[in-house]
């Protein structure tokens, strides 16, 4: 099966910077998602982009699929954010299980 | 409901114990996922049905593990003879099943301890 390497593994930002957060995968992938776990546990859907580039309010993915990353992108940082991020990827058009890489913990202090 | 649903939330049980954990996906969603995730970790996959079959349970960890989904609908994870290091948040997902856009959507999850 793939792999999935996330980086940084932790990030502490003042409130108001700017972020990325990457995501490798060992092979190439038919479903890409990236995901907000808040303090709840509750995984929170960011982007499904298994390639491309989509952007939500402040935050926005790239996925180059030829290179087997993908990027996600957070603008004015605010504490809310706070929480860890997941990408995952699966090979099979979506239809299949989620490889997840063991996440990005995001801490934005005031 | 317009979310995947999960119970119970939260589940304590003795070692050696049978447990029974329930999914309800998005309605209408043909592809359902089970996910263990331990803590500090990603999710990782159990299971995967299409419809009430079973197309894959590469992920299961042991013989202990059971997943059904008799009517294509609502589905259950069954734990046999639990061990502690059952101990984990169990999530299950669910997604349309039938286009190329097969985005995958959460449960809050069940937060399985075994004493």
């Amino acid at each position: 099966g793939i792999q999935v390497e996330q980086s940084p593994p932790d990030l502490i930002l003042q409130e108001g910077a700017n972020s990325t957060l990457r995501c490798n995968f060992s092979d190439s992938v038919n479903n890409l998602q990236w995901f907000h776990q808040n303090p709840w546990g509750q995984l929170i859907n960011l982007f499904y982009i298994p390639s491309g580039t989509k952007q939500n309010g402040r935050l926005s993915a790239t996925t180059v699929a030829t290179e087997r990353y993908s990027l996600l992108y957070i603008s004015s940082s605010q504490t809310t954010d706070s929480g860890v991020y997941f990408c995952a990827g699966g090979e099979g058009g979506g239809a299949d299980g989620l490889t997840f890489g063991k996440g990005t913990h995001l801490i934005i202090q005031p | 409901g317009a979310g995947v649903s999960q119970s119970p939330r939260y589940k304590v049980a003795k070692r050696g114990q049978d447990v029974a954990l329930r999914c309800d996906p998005i309605s209408g969603h043909v592809s359902l996922f089970w996910y263990q995730q331990a803590l500090g970790q990603g999710p990782e996959f159990l299971t995967y049905f299409q419809n009430e079959a079973q197309l894959d349970k590469s992920g299961l960890p042991s013989d202990r593990f059971f997943a059904e989904r008799p009517e294509g609908s609502v589905s259950t994870l069954k734990i046999q003879r639990t061990q502690q290091e059952d101990s984990a948040v169990y999530l299950c997902a669910s997604s349309f099943g039938y286009s190329v856009h097969n985005e995958q959507f959460f449960g809050p999850g069940t937060r399985l301890t075994v004493l």
